[in-house]
């Protein structure tokens, strides 16, 4: 069952850098990825694809600040120099075969 | 620019029907997959249904299997989602989402979404 674990919360002060995680579930550790800003009261927008190998691809208008890693079955959203806009729900998201499936997304606090 | 703009929400009796549209521009409609994906007040985004481009194929998630359809009309630029036999569980934000071109199932543009409401 093809599965993706996110924290409920994480939290940074403004200027900061931050790293948030999207652990695959045991088997898919190859699956690439994508990341997903959602701000209050906004429809979800695209950030970046994001492969087992660490390698990426931004959406359109994405700033450099936005990166991505990955490390065996985890897969890394890093934000730096942290913006009050920032603050908002970040979702990773994978697919199988005729499906979608979401993290259940981490809430970021910028402080 | 690409939008994508969602219509037909509202609130619905349980048991109801309701068809969402979801119009598009800024882009060959028919090249790309398109997906719906809802989110229930105060949850997370959950995965509803997906169309090929040229419609030949769709996908549901078990919860909405049997209940919901997914079709486009190509030459409207324009996607529906039939819902019938609504449920309290259904009330939700529904969101259309456009297919990026080559890189598998990642939704590269969104609707801004419909409310739909299922209560008596």
């Amino acid at each position: 069952q093809l599965v993706l674990t996110q924290s409920p919360s994480a939290s940074a002060s403004l200027g900061a850098s931050v790293k948030l995680t999207c652990t695959l579930s045991s088997g898919q550790s190859s699956y690439a990825i994508a990341w997903y800003q959602q701000q209050p009261e906004k429809g979800p927008r695209y950030l970046m694809k994001l492969n087992s190998d660490g390698s990426h691809s931004k959406g359109d208008g994405i700033p450099d600040r936005f990166s991505g890693s990955s490390s065996g079955a985890e897969r890394y959203l890093t934000i730096s120099s942290l913006q009050s806009e920032d603050e908002a729900d970040y979702y990773c998201q994978t697919w199988g075969t005729g499906i979608g499936v979401f993290g259940g997304g981490t809430k970021l606090t910028v402080l | 620019e690409v939008q994508l703009v969602e219509s037909g929400g509202g609130l619905v009796q349980p048991g109801g029907s309701l068809r969402l549209s979801c119009a598009a521009s800024g882009f060959t409609f028919s090249s790309y997959a398109m997906t719906w994906v809802r989110q229930a007040p105060g949850k997370g985004l959950e995965w509803v249904s997906a169309i090929s481009g040229s419609g030949g194929n769709t996908y549901y998630a078990d919860s909405v299997k049997g209940r919901f359809t997914t079709s486009r009309d190509n030459s409207k630029n324009t996607l529906y989602l039939q819902m019938n036999s609504l449920r309290a569980e259904d009330t939700a934000v529904y969101y259309c989402a456009k297919h990026e071109s080559s890189s598998g199932w990642i939704y590269d543009y969104w609707g801004q979404g419909t409310l739909v409401t299922v209560s008596s």
